[in-house]
């Protein structure tokens, strides 16, 4: 699986979008990249992923550039329960494929 | 979305005893599923990947004889650590990508198991 980074840490203000930025540059042609957050003490939470368009669901945007170099996950209105760590991950398809995390980014929403 | 669950939340045992933790599938089923192992203040680490019917796949460091891995059906993995010790003590979570129905891979965690040996 192609290596990903992302910043250690960051802040945003409650109601404001968290704009989080991740750089996979060696992403190969039929990964995905898949977005998960992990609140302290639980198991993580898939978000959203894509392979080249833009995505939207209920809980996030997830913008793709067109080299598919890097990618920015996007929390609309950040509220105090988004506070967790956010892991970009690129990944083949198939059950069988496993997963491997980086360090992800401390996101901390500040009231 | 679909669900993994855990059993049990959190255990505290003695020193050189067994601990079995079940990771199940409640609404979809897994023919292959991950357990990872995360230490305060750090990422997750893959231990390694079991698949239903056959031998896991251990990571490299991983000893395949202190952390024995059964998935014996679609929707049970378990994970037994043999012969605890204080440094075993950790957070395990396993996980399993849905392939099924309008899934595209998404991974599932469970909620993960606190072990504490004393």
């Amino acid at each position: 699986d192609a290596k990903t980074t992302q910043p250690p840490s960051m802040d945003c203000a409650e109601g404001r979008a968290a704009n989080l930025p991740c750089n996979h540059s060696t992403i190969s042609g039929n990964e995905y990249v898949y977005w998960y957050r992990q609140i302290h003490s639980q198991g993580p939470q898939y978000i959203i992923h894509g392979l080249k368009n833009n995505e939207t669901n209920e809980m996030a945007s997830l913008i793709i550039t067109e080299d598919r170099k890097s990618s920015t996950l996007i929390l609309p209105h950040a509220t105090l329960r988004d506070t967790a760590v956010y892991y970009c991950i690129v990944s083949s398809s198939g059950g069988y494929q496993k997963v491997t995390f980086g360090t992800g980014t401390k996101l901390q929403v500040i009231p | 979305g679909a669900v993994v669950s855990q059993h049990p939340s959190w255990v505290i045992c003695k020193s050189g005893t067994s601990v079995k933790i079940e990771c199940r599938s409640l609404d979809f089923q897994a023919t292959t599923m991950f357990w990872y192992r995360q230490f305060p203040k750090q990422s997750l680490m893959l231990m390694a990947t079991s698949n239903e019917g056959s031998k896991a796949t251990y990571e490299q460091g991983v000893e395949k004889d202190k952390f024995l891995i059964n998935h014996a059906s679609l929707t049970l993995s378990t994970l037994t650590v043999t012969s605890a010790h204080p440094e075993d003590s950790s957070f395990y979570i396993c996980s399993a990508r849905v392939t099924e129905g309008s899934y595209h891979n998404e991974q599932f965690f469970g909620p993960g198991t606190r072990l504490t040996v004393l």
